[in-house]
């Protein structure tokens, strides 16, 4: 069974920086890009990020360019998001997705982990 | 960057009725990769379609995805109690990967 499992939200200052995880099992990690995508309360689904399988292909969507930082750990079965110079518009539901046999769009997804900016 | 603009905002319909959803691209999707995905409160997205037209699996067939270029079209050919939710569709095609700012499909 695919399981991801986002951890390291919290309440973080306006400037502050957070790091999230994406634990995942029950495939090989190694062989699909991964997906971060957030969900600010109440508002809808922006997409955030990718990486590619073997880490050297990432993209970011405009409004975190500069300021996160996507990886992943193979060895680990990990993906990250370093988050810097965090603003109070970050706030938001963390999801990280797996497209699974579908190549592109996004079949599994874990359940999320809040981050929260504000002073 | 591609503007997915989605119609109506909200949609009121009646259980055994059809819903048909549009989702409109500032742009051409590039090999129709586009995708619709269903949410419910307090749950993560679910995969419906991609592709365009592609039923994920386990998914009924009274899904359906249409269109290519910048028309695509979800459509419930018959409204279950537990199809009343909110509806999104994305491109991933180019980066970045966009998302519509959804449908919410209520019971009237």
């Amino acid at each position: 069974e695919v399981q991801l499992l986002e951890s390291g939200g919290g309440l973080v200052q306006p400037g502050g920086s957070l790091r999230l995880s994406c634990a995942a099992s029950g495939f090989t990690f190694s062989n699909y890009a991964m997906h971060w995508v957030r969900q600010a309360p109440g508002k809808g689904l922006q997409w955030v990020s990718v990486i590619s399988r073997s880490g050297d292909s990432t993209f970011y969507a405009d409004s975190v360019k500069g300021r996160f930082t996507i990886s992943r750990d193979n060895s680990k079965n990990t993906l990250y998001l370093q988050m810097n110079s965090l603003r109070a518009e970050d706030t938001a539901l963390y999801f990280c997705a797996n497209p699974g046999y579908t190549s592109g769009s996004m079949y599994y997804w874990g359940q999320g982990t809040l981050v929260t900016v504000s002073s | 960057e591609i503007v997915l603009t989605q119609s109506p905002g909200t949609l009121s319909l009646s259980p055994g009725e059809r819903a048909t959803l549009s989702c409109r691209a500032s742009q051409s999707v590039g090999g129709s990769y586009l995708a619709w995905y269903q949410q419910k409160p307090g749950q993560a997205p679910r995969l419906l379609i991609y592709g365009a037209s592609s039923r994920a699996t386990g998914i009924p067939d009274r899904f359906s995805g249409s269109g290519s270029g910048t028309d695509f079209t979800l459509t419930i050919s018959r409204l279950e109690p537990e199809d009343f939710a909110v509806y999104y569709c994305q491109q991933y095609g180019s980066s970045p990967y966009t998302f519509g700012q959804g449908t919410k499909l209520e019971i009237k």
